[in-house]
């Protein structure tokens, strides 16, 4: 099955600095690859997902920006932090019955 | 309208309760339904799938009515373990095959 490494597991980040969270893809190939936010106390929201290398879908226009350079490679960038980024990001796979996600990035902009 | 909606609760049961959770979704072409468990500060991980049947997993009972667009799921006999975010998922037919989350319905089974 499918193992997803994303690093890292915390960062604290001041206003106006970039942001780069990095995803990484084992046991599969080709696959469907999501980026998710989730607010204190809320549900998830996707931000961004990806079918195929350089295929890009964003779902929310806000300050982020996603890449995808290699087939199982899921990267979320931001040039300029503002506070409202701060939360907990996963980035999720698809497999053939169910999602996996990693282990996230509590992400807190100060 | 969101796309799919939970009572955000808290659901605060004694152990050995019994207690339901219902979720309601929009998309009427939606074809995949799930729910997931959440632990605090965790990344969510699959409880069950959702089938047009209906299906048990021990404890668990999950039940789909696409007439209503209507999940929900069924936990007997609470444990402390239970205690945890439960979050109904709908997946579309279409090339991205996104998985769209509810809010979550959080659950405190007391001892």
């Amino acid at each position: 099955s499918q193992t997803i490494h994303q690093w890292p597991a915390t960062l604290v980040q001041p206003v106006g600095s970039p942001l780069s969270l990095e995803c990484t893809v084992e046991g599969t190939s080709n696959p469907n690859l999501y980026w998710y936010r989730q607010a204190a106390g809320r549900g998830l929201q996707l931000l961004f997902y990806s079918v195929g290398i350089g295929q890009i879908s964003s779902e929310v226009p806000q300050n982020l920006s996603a890449s995808r350079p290699q087939d199982r490679q899921f990267i979320l960038s931001s040039k300029k932090l503002l506070l409202s980024d701060s939360g907990f990001y996963l980035c999720a796979c698809l497999g053939d019955t169910e999602a996996f996600f990693g282990q996230g990035t509590r992400l807190t902009v100060v | 309208r969101k796309e799919v909606e939970q009572d955000p609760g808290p659901f605060n049961v004694p152990e050995g309760a019994t207690v339901a959770f219902n979720c309601t979704y929009s998309n009427s072409a939606s074809q995949s339904f799930f729910w997931y468990r959440q632990d605090c500060r965790k990344e969510p991980k699959l409880l069950m799938s959702v089938y047009s049947s209906g299906n048990e997993d021990g404890r668990f009972t999950a039940q789909l009515n696409r007439a209503s667009q209507y999940i929900s799921l069924l936990i007997r006999d609470s444990k402390l373990s239970d205690s945890a975010t439960y979050l109904c998922v709908v997946r579309g037919m279409d090339s991205s095959y996104k998985l769209i989350f509810g809010s979550g319905t959080r659950l405190l089974v007391r001892p």
